[in-house]
C-alpha cells in the first residue's frame, strides 16, 4: 500500500541536544510538508518542499530546519530543542502544491524533551 | 488570528444517530475544505473534501455541506458507529496560501453503543 511513514514514532531527547525526525513516502508525491501539533491544538505548518524548493512559513523558528535528499525522504532537524518543542510532528504529502490537492499524513512522531 | 474554528470541543452521540460536526472560517479566499479524522497516537486520515463550487459532497455515511455566505461547513455522519469515535479536524486552503492547510482545533466525537 502506498503510504507515508514516519520514524521513530516516539523520540525522547534532552534539552539542547539536536534531534532528527524522518519521513518517507511511497506515493511519489512532489510535495512534502512538516506540521507541528501541540496538545489540544490545531496542526501548524512549519514548512514544505515542492520537489527541491524549500518553503518556510514566516513564523517557523530558525531552530527548525529541513532536508529533502530525494523525492521519497524528508527530514526535520531541531537544532537545539527546548521544552516548548515537545509536540507531535506530522509529515504529509500531496501531488502538487495547488490548493485543491488532498494532503496525506503519516502517523506522526511524538517528541519529548527532557 | 484563528481563521478556521471548530467551536465545539466535544460531541457525544448514540450509536445509529446522526453526528453533526461544525466548522466556521473567516478567510473568504478559502475555496477548498477537507475533513480529517484522527485516532490517538496516529496521524490525521483524510475523510472527505469539498470545493467551493459545490455546496454538498457525499461519500457513504459521510456528507459535507458548505454554506459560503455563512462561511460555515458541517460534516454529517449517518448512522454513527462506535468506530467513528475520534478527533475530527476541518481544514481549509486557498487564496495566496495555496498548498497550505489551515486547521481548526478539532472536535472529539464519542459514539456510545
Amino acid at each position: 500500500d502506498a503510504m507515508v511513514i514516519q520514524n521513530p514514532r516516539y523520540q525522547v531527547t534532552q534539552f539542547g541536544k539536536p534531534v532528527t525526525l524522518s519521513c518517507s513516502q511511497t506515493l511519489n508525491h512532489n510535495v512534502m510538508y512538516w506540521y507541528q501539533q501541540k496538545s489540544s491544538q490545531a496542526p501548524k505548518l512549519l514548512f514544505h518542499y515542492y520537489d527541491k524548493d524549500f518553503n518556510n512559513e514566516a513564523d517557523t523558528p530558525d531552530n527548525f530546519q529541513s532536508r529533502r535528499p530525494n523525492t521519497s525522504f524528508c527530514f526535520l532537524d531541531i537544532r537545539s530543542p527546548g521544552l516548548g518543542d515537545a509536540a507531535m510532528y506530522l509529515c504529509a504529502t500531496s501531488r502538487d502544491p495547488t490548493h485543491q490537492e488532498t494532503q496525506y499524513f503519516g502517523p506522526g512522531t511524538r517528541l519529548l524533551v527532557l | 488570528d484563528q481563521q478556521v474554528k471548530q467551536n465545539s470541543p466535544s460531541l457525544s452521540v448514540q450509536e445509529g444517530r446522526i453526528s453533526i460536526l461544525n466548522c466556521d472560517y473567516t478567510n473568504s479566499m478559502f475555496d477548498y475544505f477537507l475533513w480529517y479524522k484522527k485516532y490517538p497516537a496516529e496521524g490525521p486520515t483524510f475523510l472527505i473534501s469539498i470545493s467551493s463550487i459545490k455546496d454538498k459532497n457525499e461519500d457513504g455515511r459521510f456528507t459535507v455541506f458548505l454554506n459560503k455566505s455563512a462561511k460555515h461547513l458541517s460534516l454529517h455522519i449517518v448512522p454513527s458507529q462506535p468506530g467513528d469515535s475520534a478527533v475530527y479536524f476541518c481544514a481549509a486552503s486557498g487564496g495566496t496560501s495555496y498548498g497550505k492547510l489551515t486547521f481548526g482545533q478539532g472536535t472529539i466525537l464519542t459514539v456510545h453503543p
